[in-house]
Order: C-alpha cells, then structure tokens, then sequence
C-alpha cells in the first residue's frame, strides 16, 4: 500500500517565479491538507482540500492556492514566491469518513528560494 | 485559541535513560491529541495519539497520557535507544480539521 506522496523532493526557485508542488494521498484517503514546516519550527496549517474544495485555510496569503483532482490527488501552488518561503511542504491525507483523526504524511518537498 | 506547547530542545539523554517530553495544550472541548516523529531529512509519523480523555497511547515503548484536568499530554519512554534520536512534535486536533502542532523538541540520544 502505497503511502502519500509528493513530488519533487527538492527545488530551487528564484524570487518573484512560481512553483507547484503535488501530492498523492494514501490508498483510500479522500482528503489532503498542507503544511509549512520553517526550517526549526513545527508545521503550519496551509489549507485542506476535500471533494475538489477549499474547505479549511490557515492563515497564508492568497500567493498560495491549491487544487484536489477528482483522484484525490491535489497540488499546491505559490506565485511571487519570496525568500521567506524558502520550507519544508508537507502533504497530510486522510479520510474524512473515520472523522478525520489519524493523518498521514509525506516525505516533502524542500523548497529553497534564493 | 488552540495552542500546543512543549518543552524546549535540545534532550540530551544517554543510552536506556528515561524520557519525558512535556506537552500541554490550550482548547476547548476534546480534541484528540498526537505525537509525531521526525527524523532527519523526513515528514512526519505518527507515533502515538489519543483521542478521549484518560486514554493512553503506546507505540514503540513511548506512550503518552491524555489528562484534562492538567491539559497535558506528555511523552515518556523507559529506555531510550540511540535511533529515538529526532524531533518530536506534540499536536492537537479536532475532527476533520487542521493539526495544530507544537514547536518540536529535538531528542538525541548517545551511546
């Protein structure tokens, strides 16, 4: 059973692009959410995506948009990328039918912006 | 609103030492509580939770505690080993909504 994945695992972005990262939840799971893990911080909550819809956001500017497939599978997306967001993204799937109490997560995709 | 807090880094225990992890919250009602581990260079595992109070989760010789009435939720293990070394991170979290984590606290263990 495959578990949640992400892609790239790394990239380097410069200043002012954009960049989009994807996440494929765990077999079965119906509902992604992201994270933004500063380097020596714990995550922050970006958004949760369920049925094709926002349904959550934490508090991140509208820079940060995201998507969920009818796979589930979903993808987040910064524009204007600053050197502040330069992290650690993580995917968590779940599934809402068991309430949503146990997530799973990804390895990652280490974002560095110079 | 909802917090979690933990005890500050660096733990530094030797081989078979005892460890405690404080982790106490701020929220209403009954969220469930977790901790998650971290090693270098990964995501994040779940290593225990607990979902009501006086529950006790266990996994791997860790087990945590869910207490109400001190609001805490703090880790322990009998004897560590040297690849308990990580970061762990205390959470909350109430049904279909958003994990609300802790700063992390950073465990290295030598031999």
């Amino acid at each position: 059973d495959a578990g949640v994945t992400q892609s790239p695992t790394h990239l380097i972005k410069t200043r002012g692009q954009q960049v989009t990262l994807r996440c494929s939840p765990k077999s079965g799971h119906d509902t992604v959410s992201w994270y933004q893990q500063a380097l020596g911080q714990g995550p922050q909550f970006i958004f949760q995506y369920y049925e094709e819809e926002e349904r959550q956001r934490g508090n991140f500017p509208d820079r940060f948009s995201g998507h969920q497939f009818p796979n589930y599978s979903s993808e987040l997306n910064v524009n204007a990328l600053l050197l502040g967001d330069s992290a650690l993204y993580l995917c968590a799937s779940s599934l809402v039918g068991q309430g949503g109490t146990e997530a799973f997560f990804g390895q990652g995709t280490r974002l560095t912006v110079v | 609103g909802n917090s979690v807090t933990q005890m500050e880094g660096p733990v530094t225990l030797s081989e078979e030492a005892f460890l405690t992890i404080n982790c106490t919250y701020t929220a209403t009602g009954y969220p469930s509580l977790f901790w998650y581990v971290q090693y270098p260079g990964e995501g994040l595992q779940l290593l225990l939770k607990a979902t009501k109070a006086d529950d006790k989760g266990s996994n791997k010789g860790f087990e945590a505690t869910y207490r109400k009435e001190t609001t805490s939720f703090h880790l322990e293990k009998g004897s560590v080993q040297v690849s308990d070394s990580a970061v762990y991170f205390c959470a909350l979290m109430y049904p279909g909504t958003a994990l609300i984590f802790g700063k992390g606290t950073t465990l290295s263990v030598s031999s």
